[in-house]
Formats: structure tokens, sequence, C-alpha cells
């Protein structure tokens, strides 16, 4: 079975800071982990995936995330915050090999402050 | 704009009834998830559908069934509702094995 912990429920950052969101995972096989963004009132946007390919990860919007075996993590980051980064992010991982379903992290909430 | 199509955007209903929450996938994707938002339980996976064929379960209630037509539009039926069904419903499609792709949700409301 696959989980992820996300660590922090809130982050909050000034606008131009560093975003750094964090998230482990548990996998009994090789990952697919993957980055969604959530806005109030919409659906989850697919920020980035890993898939075993580059353990470096670009997304849209200017995040990335680093698949680090070692430390089973896979945190996203984005070099400079802006306003419209506000949003849930939630961490999801799927065991890949005909077992697609997600499993979802609890979610972190960004507040980018001015 | 994703492409998976979710209808209707909002329900309201009461204790014990029945509704039917529709999604269109993407074009060209075969598989169909639903999953289910709460405050309490986050982010839930209940079933999953490819090319009409159930794939997988999660934890899907008995009172919920699922189905994917010829055309691969999906349906999840709700029956004795209860308040603890409110949630926000989410249907998501993939390509086989690619990134799965959400709809805006159709957010239920029990009263």
């Amino acid at each position: 079975a696959q989980s992820v912990t996300q660590l922090g429920s809130h982050v909050s950052v000034s606008e131009g800071a560093l975003v750094l969101l964090r998230c482990n995972y548990s996998s009994s096989v090789p990952p697919y982990l993957f980055w969604y963004v959530q806005y109030p009132n919409q659906g989850l946007q697919l920020l980035l995936k890993y898939t075993s390919a580059a353990t470096l990860v670009k997304g849209i919007n200017g995040f990335e995330a680093e698949f680090k075996k070692s430390e089973t993590s896979f945190h996203l980051t984005k070099p400079s915050a802006h306003m419209s980064d506000a949003a849930e992010y939630f961490c999801a991982v799927s065991g890949g090999s005909n077992d697609y379903k997600l499993s979802f992290g609890a979610g972190t909430t960004v507040t980018v402050r001015a | 704009d994703s492409g998976v199509t979710q209808t209707p955007k909002h329900l309201i209903t009461a204790t014990g009834q029945r509704v039917t929450l529709r999604c269109s996938p993407r074009s060209g994707d075969l598989s169909v998830y639903w999953y289910q938002q709460s405050l309490d339980q986050g982010l839930q996976f209940l079933i999953q559908y490819y090319n009409g064929e159930e794939r997988a379960k999660g934890n899907i209630l008995e009172r919920f069934s699922a189905q994917q037509f010829p055309d691969l539009h999906s349906e999840l039926n709700l029956s004795s509702l209860e308040l603890g069904d409110s949630a926000l419903y989410f249907c998501a499609s993939s390509e086989q094995g690619g990134p799965q792709y959400f709809g805006p949700g159709t957010r239920l409301l029990v009263l």
C-alpha cells in the first residue's frame, strides 16, 4: 500500500520568498508521485509528476519537486512566491503498474503575505 | 480547464434520497476515477473504471455504486443518503497509466 504525509497543514510566506512544501511517502513498490493544487471552489490541477525518470521534476507555474529515495521525500518548491500561489496543495502517490488510484496527503494551505 | 466535465455543480437533497452524479472524461481517456473530498476524511479514492469495466475499488460504501457507459461517461449513484455523505465529489480521467486530470467537482449537501 502507498501513502503520503504532508508536514505542516498551513504555510505562510512573504511575496517573493521561497515556498517549500514537504511530502514524505511510504510505498512497497517504486512510487509514482504527484503534486496537485486546489484553488478555492475549484477542482484539482496537476502541478507536476514523478514517474521514475529524472529525480528533479519541473512543473507549471515555476514549481519543481525533487524525488529523494534515501529520504522517501518529494518536497515541492518555488523560488519566489506570488500572490496567485495562495491555494491548497496536495501531494499524492500511486503504485503505478496497474495500481493507479491516488492516495492523497491531508493538504497544505499556502498563504502569501504582501 | 482540464477537459473533464461534471454535472451538476451543486446538489442539495434530503436524507434518505438518491442522487446521480455525472462525469464526462477528457477526449480519448478510457480511465475514470471517483474521489470524495470531505473536511474530516480529506480526499478519498472511491472507484475506478477502465473502458467500461471496474478496475479498482476504494473505501466506497455499499450504498454507493458507479458505472461507465459505452460512450465512456460515468455516473456515481448515491442512495439512502446520510448527513455524513455531504462532500465534494470529484471525477478524474486519464490515459492508461497517465496522470489524472480532475473535473470541477459536484458539491453535495444532504439536509
